[in-house]
């Protein structure tokens, strides 16, 4: 099966531009996540989708990162203004269902972020 | 608060030797781990998981990891590293609700 795909693969902007990141999740997994990972720290989560709807947005910077997920599938993570600590990898994640026990994440190759 | 803690930023081992990885979690209740490799410029890729029954779990690669609940821990073992193992491993939990926990992760170094 296909994987977890995202796009761009690396992006370098100046701080206060802005920036929007695809992810397009295996086909039939109904949930999908926005991590981010800074360099040397474990995977963060930003926001957690089932279907299109959203789970969790607890630890998202909504004054500058926005996230959907039109119509269950693809999702765009957006950041407007960029600030310097946005600098990370933002990988996307998807899973059959939103179960712990049922399924396990599948992790697309990621989306590097230079703020300059 | 729940946590996931990895105590060995860096790791040196050479190609053929053993490798362990340690990983200590902290939930109220045994959660479910995993296991995850990172090699650079890559996602993540699940190398093994743990939700119940036998505590000593393999993954592929030739891993394995033993669960221990007396200790709160999940350890990574490989009998005889290869240097493709150089990459940054994660260890991450989850108590059965959606949220996983990572670990800050272990970089590995294989010496020729």
């Amino acid at each position: 099966e296909a994987g977890v795909a995202q796009s761009p693969r690396y992006k370098i902007i100046e701080k206060r531009q802005s920036v929007a990141f695809w992810c397009n999740p295996i086909s039939g997994h109904a949930t999908l996540y926005w991590y981010q990972q800074i360099l040397g720290q474990g995977p963060k989560l930003l926001i957690q989708f089932q279907n299109n709807g959203v789970v969790d947005d607890s630890q998202l910077p909504k004054d500058r990162f926005s996230a959907e997920r039109l119509k269950g599938v693809d999702s765009t993570l957006k950041i407007q203004p960029a600030k310097l600590e946005d600098s990370a990898v933002y990988l996307c994640a998807s899973s059959f269902t939103g179960t712990a026990g049922a399924n396990v994440l599948t992790f697309g190759a990621g989306s590097r972020l230079t703020v300059l | 608060a729940q946590s996931v803690t990895q105590p060995d930023i860096h790791i040196t081992v050479s190609e053929g030797a053993s490798l362990e990885l340690r990983c200590n979690y902290s939930y109220g209740a045994t959660p479910y781990l995993f296991w995850y490799v990172q090699s650079p410029g890559q996602g993540l890729q699940l190398l093994l998981k743990y939700f119940s029954g036998d505590t000593l779990v393999q993954g592929i690669k030739g891993f394995e990891a033993e669960f221990k609940r007396s200790q709160s821990s999940f350890n990574l073992r490989k009998p005889s590293v290869h240097w493709s193992d150089a990459a940054e491993y994660f260890c991450a939990a989850t108590s059965g609700t959606y949220k996983y926990i990572f670990g800050t992760g272990t970089r590995l170094k294989v010496l020729a």
